[in-house]
């Protein structure tokens, strides 16, 4: 089983500053890392993933997230955040087994909020 | 999301009536999965369904019940509402790039 925690559950953010929404996960086995973001009134958007390989990966947006599995982290950072980045951000993590049968457990959530 | 709905949109409803969502998706796709929103606890895993008729508990199942006669709709049941189950619904499918395509969410009130 997987566990996921984000400590922040509210981020305030002043425009055009750096963000770093933090994620840390617990799992017994290899993982799978994802962030979504969600905007008010919204379903949940792929903001990037972590599968294999390079462990910075880049998602849409100007969003990036660096796997570090000694720390077992995966923060989702970005380097100037503007008003429209105001959402909901989920940290998620899912076993790497059967395609499909790796259900996703997600974090509590982060709520980034711009200031202007 | 492209390929896969929710209805209805909004729902408002008694405690102690039945509720009936919908999942209807045009992926073709075996899984499918029923979450639940909340604040503070982010999403939790109600059921999901590994195939027609085929179908399996997740986190937090009591007062739920799922059904799928058909690959492309899922539907997720609460036999007798209660107002712990006022939530916002999400549907998923597993997308081709792993992780999941969501749907756009049921807001459930229960008064």
């Amino acid at each position: 089983a997987q566990s996921v925690t984000q400590l922040d559950s509210q981020v305030p953010v002043f425009e055009e500053a750096p963000v770093e929404l933090r994620c840390n996960y617990s799992s017994s086995v290899s993982v799978y890392l994802f962030w979504y973001v969600q905007y008010p009134n919204q379903g949940l958007q792929l903001l990037l993933k972590y599968l294999s390989g390079s462990t910075l990966v880049k998602g849409i947006n100007g969003f990036e997230a660096e796997f570090n599995k000694s720390q077992t982290s995966f923060h989702l950072r970005k380097p100037s955040v503007h008003i429209s980045d105001t959402a909901e951000y989920f940290c998620a993590v899912s076993g790497t087994t059967n395609f499909g049968n790796e259900k996703l457990t997600f974090g509590t959530g982060t709520r980034l909020t711009i200031i202007p | 999301d492209a390929g896969i709905t929710q209805s209805p949109r909004h729902k408002v409803t008694e405690t102690g009536t039945p509720v009936t969502l919908r999942c209807h998706q045009t992926e073709n796709h075996r899984y499918m999965y029923w979450y639940r929103q909340d604040p503070e606890h982010g999403l939790r895993l109600i059921h999901y369904s590994y195939g027609v008729k085929d179908t399996d508990k997740g986190e937090v199942s009591d007062g739920y019940s799922v059904s799928r006669s058909k690959t492309e709709d899922f539907l997720l049941t609460l036999e007798s509402a209660t107002s712990s189950q006022t939530s916002v619904y999400f549907c998923a499918i597993p997308s081709g790039s792993r992780g999941y395509t969501f749907g756009s969410g049921t807001r459930l009130t229960v008064v």
